[in-house]
């Protein structure tokens, strides 16, 4: 399977700043996948990237809160925008294996915003 | 729309014992289903998919899932249960490549709890 990073690990942010996380993969890849997950709870979609198009974004998140970009087939970013408490989370980068039909996740960025 | 359901906040079994972990699906056409474990502090590990085929799947760890068309399910199931298997578990369905349902989306995870 792919191996994916991600950067930073964690990170405290003062509200109303920004934080740009970013996902490195070992592989080309065509659609990668970013995800917010609170603590012991479920995986929500924010958006998928894919290389030279538009990001496609999930109800209730938005481009200028999240923008994203996926400048290559190995590589993205995601930008969290104006942050306050209710951002703290931890994000998650994915792709997908379209040979196996598997998903992959990193190991994703802990954010607390104070 | 795909959605999943895991009913089943958490789950207590004694080592040794068998152990399941519920799932139900909806999602229009043929469903790609997934089980995912996330260890405190780790990352998310795949575990097993079905996608076609055999309605009993084999994966990591010793674990298996069960595959329902009628009674739209895929149960995760193990044998006998060990401490080291205590995580939380995600159940996940992905639609049809190329349908508007092709992303996974995750059910609400279940807590699996071994005890000694």
């Amino acid at each position: 399977s792919a191996v994916i990073s991600q950067k930073p690990s964690r990170d405290i942010c003062q509200r109303g700043t920004s934080l740009t996380i970013q996902c490195q993969v070992d592989s080309q890849v065509t659609m990668m996948f970013w995800y917010r997950q609170q603590p012991g709870q479920s995986l929500t979609l924010i958006a998928t990237a894919n290389q030279g198009s538009e990001a496609t974004y999930e109800s209730g998140f938005v481009i200028d809160k999240f923008p994203i970009s996926r400048p290559n087939l190995t590589f993205s970013t995601l930008t969290v925008s104006n942050m306050s408490p209710e951002d703290s989370s931890i994000y998650l980068c994915s792709i997908v294996d379209s040979h196996l039909y598997e998903q992959y996740f990193g190991p994703g960025t802990r954010l607390t915003v104070t | 729309a795909q959605s999943v359901a895991q009913p089943e906040d958490q789950v207590n079994v004694a080592e040794g014992n068998p152990l399941t972990v519920k799932c139900t699906y909806s999602v229009s056409g043929n469903p790609y289903l997934f089980w995912y474990v996330q260890y405190p502090n780790r990352g998310l590990q795949f575990l097993l998919k079905y996608i076609t085929g055999d309605n009993l799947v084999k994966g990591s760890y010793g674990f298996e899932a069960e595959f329902n068309k009628s009674q739209t399910s895929f149960h995760l199931k193990k044998p006998s249960a060990l401490v080291s298997d205590s995580a939380l578990y995600f159940c996940a369905v992905r639609g049809p490549q190329g349908s508007s349902a092709s992303k996974i989306i995750f059910g609400s995870g279940t807590r699996l709890s071994i005890r000694p």
